[in-house]
């Protein structure tokens, strides 16, 4: 399938740090996602990008859909603890379904 | 306000048993899907559905079976459980086919001895 090259694979940082994690791949999207999995749950859509070159904000999150469509952005800022888990970018095949990164792992601490 | 609900929540299987993981979602959703999760593979499409009576494959479909009778529910069967189906399995639907807005399930953690 289509593959999804997501680093860093963790991340151990202090709380009220920034984060920055990406998402490439060989492939052309035109919609990237970021979802958020915390422990024991499934997966939730943080963001959603449409668009080449699209910057999106939601609270401390940013995202940006990449000019080549193959890559995208995640930043958290100003970390909390709250912020723990597991980040997953996705993509589209087709219309049947999403392809995801294997994810990064953030650590925070105290 | 239960969004898709998924049980079992854990499952220990022996080599060659059968089972049936469910799935159930109260939001009129056209499509619903499955998936698994293994560390460091992220989640991989096993089977999805874009409405009552039509399944198709995804990326992972071998060892696993699946039906959509009405649009609530979305079972996923094992036929005869392999040491490497041991996983996490998510169900997650969708108001159609297309969106990328995808309702996960809070898993099932399954292992087969």
């Amino acid at each position: 399938g289509q593959q999804l090259n997501q680093s860093p694979q963790s991340m151990f940082i202090q709380e009220g740090e920034d984060v920055s994690m990406n998402c490439t791949s060989s492939s052309i999207f035109n919609t990237w996602l970021w979802y958020k999995q915390d422990p024991g749950e499934g997966p939730v859509l943080l963001i959603a990008l449409y668009k080449a070159g699209e910057l999106t904000s939601n609270g401390r999150l940013t995202a940006q859909f990449g000019i080549t469509r193959k890559d995208s952005f995640l930043n958290i800022s100003a970390s909390i603890p709250s912020d723990v888990g597991i980040y997953f970018c996705a993509a589209p095949i087709g219309s049947d379904g999403l392809t995801f990164g294997k994810g990064t792992h953030l650590i925070i601490q105290p | 306000n239960a969004g898709v609900t998924q049980t079992p929540k854990f499952q220990v299987l022996k080599t060659g048993q059968s089972m049936t993981l469910q799935c159930a979602q109260d939001m009129n959703h056209e499509y619903m899907s499955w998936y698994r999760q293994d560390p460091g593979m992220g989640l991989r499409l096993i089977h999805y559905s874009v409405g009552a009576g039509i399944t198709d494959q995804g990326e992972v479909p071998n060892g696993y079976n699946v039906s959509r009778s009405t649009t609530e529910d979305f079972p996923l069967r094992l036929l005869s459980a392999a040491p490497s189906q041991t996983s996490v399995y998510f169900c997650a639907s969708s108001p159609y086919r297309g969106t990328s807005k995808l309702f996960f399930g809070s898993g099932t953690q399954l292992s087969v001895l």
